[in-house]
């Protein structure tokens, strides 16, 4: 099976735009997760989403939002970038309904640098 | 909330030798899942081994293993036989019953010495 894909990979905006992030799941995988990854903070979570609803959220401000697709692929949206947004932001699938204790299965993530 | 702390943020070891990264974590759930991922530089993040809490006997993976001591909340990797292609920063993890996200460590960095 194909792994997780994220586009794009590298991504370079200003403070102030939007930007939309891109996840495909393994395919059967109906969960997908989103993480930040900083230096400072680590690996942080952001969001999942379970046939097409958000089901769990982190502790992000509502700039940062996301979607699911009937197909599970899903999109991140981070509006009004800040400085602080830059990071790799990582999506992960898994299979389980009910999500959480099965493993979860990383993209190579998504590079966004805000100038 | 539960926490996961990683205690070494760098550690080497030399080629084909035997090296131990810590890990402890902090949860009042009987029921969990503990993981170790590694990201190589400018890499993807991929799964070494996993532990279900229920499951008494250690997790191994060909050179992996881990040391699981659920009383003491510990969860440690021991890499065997170290290759340089085991040079990377690993990620102990943490994940509870029900839909909750994963709870990372900071991360260990290991660098392999030829």
């Amino acid at each position: 099976k194909a792994g997780v894909t994220q586009t794009p990979r590298y991504l370079i905006k200003t403070r102030g735009q939007q930007v939309t992030l891109s996840c495909s799941p393994i395919s059967g995988h109906r969960s997908v997760s989103w993480y930040q990854q900083t230096p400072g903070q680590g690996l942080q979570f952001l969001f999942e989403y379970f046939s097409e609803t958000q089901r769990n959220k982190g502790n992000f401000p509502g700039r940062f939002s996301g979607r699911q697709f009937s197909n599970s692929r899903s999109e991140m949206n981070v509006s009004t970038l800040e400085l602080g947004d830059s990071a790799l932001y990582l999506c992960a699938s898994s299979s389980f309904e009910r999500g959480g204790t099965d493993t979860q299965y990383f993209g190579p993530g998504t590079r966004l640098t805000v100038l | 909330a539960q926490t996961v702390t990683q205690s070494q943020p760098e550690m080497s070891v030399q080629e084909a030798e035997t090296v131990t990264l810590s890990c402890t974590y902090d949860t009042s759930e009987s029921d969990y899942y503990l993981f170790w991922y590694k990201q190589p530089p400018s890499r993807q993040m991929i799964l070494v081994i996993r532990q279900e809490a229920y499951k008494q006997q250690n997790a191994t993976e060909n050179r992996f293993s881990v040391n699981f001591q659920k009383a003491a909340k510990s969860f440690s990797l021991k890499i065997s036989d170290s290759q340089l292609g085991d040079a990377a920063m690993y990620f102990c993890a943490y994940i509870g019953p029900g839909n909750t996200p994963l709870v990372f460590g900071k991360g260990t960095r290991l660098s392999v010495i030829a």
